[in-house]
């Protein structure tokens, strides 16, 4: 079993919708979770950013941490075609020389 | 700020020929790394440079070499290129102001053949 595990999709929406992208993790020393972004033929570009549980809001994109579950979300609101890319997910703890651990990626579609 | 910077954008090599792909940041990062990523296969870790002066095998290291030219460059080399290495390669890297948050290159497009 992987350490991080993601749904590779893809999960095609229609514009304006509400997605809801998942990670589940094994490791509970994990603290530093992340996402990233990655749009087709360039490299992932670092999207949010938390640290331990709860939420945190950018703009349209919330993540969310649920250390007792082991898992992540990332939310986007009233989503657009420009959101249409693969979403990674990351994590590491404290003192793994900066190493993060990775989901496989999950391609989102977002229909106009 | 150009961030990381990676060249060459595409390769096409023969089995067996040798080339270095090269990466440069500019954000005065301690930590570099560098990954492939393949269909279904997701990233994964190479090798990576804690720091200046040190380099560590990651999680698929076999076929690859590495230096650390200075804290600024971290090159990786195909000694022997093989079909299975036809990947695309990202180098990235990561500083304290940052968090544990990383910078990615653009890639590099390689296929052997």
């Amino acid at each position: 079993q992987k350490e991080v595990e993601q749904d590779p999709g893809p999960l095609s929406v229609p514009e304006g919708a509400i997605v809801s992208l998942n990670c589940t993790y094994s490791n509970s020393a994990f603290q530093y979770f992340m996402w990233y972004r990655q749009y087709s033929r360039k490299g992932p570009e670092l999207l949010m950013y938390t640290y331990s549980s709860g939420n945190k809001e950018d703009g349209r994109f919330t993540a969310q941490v649920d250390k007792s579950s082991k898992y992540i979300s990332l939310f986007i609101r009233d989503s657009q075609p420009s959101d249409s890319a693969t979403y990674l997910c990351a994590m590491t703890n404290a003192g793994n020389n900066r190493k993060l651990i990775w989901g496989l990626g999950t391609s989102l579609g977002v229909n106009p | 700020n150009a961030g990381v910077t990676q060249t060459p954008k595409f390769q096409v090599l023969k089995t067996g020929q040798s080339m270095t792909l090269q990466c440069a940041q500019d954000m005065n990062h301690n930590s570099m790394y560098w990954y492939r990523q393949d269909p279904g296969m997701g990233l994964r870790l190479i090798y990576y440079s804690a720091s200046e002066g040190t380099t560590d095998k990651g999680e698929v290291p076999n076929g690859y070499n590495v230096s650390r030219l200075n804290k600024r460059e971290f090159s990786l080399r195909l000694e022997s290129a093989a079909p299975s290495q036809t990947s695309v390669y990202f180098c990235a890297s990561s500083g304290q102001e940052g968090g544990y948050g990383y910078t990615f290159g653009s890639g590099t497009r390689l296929t052997v053949v």
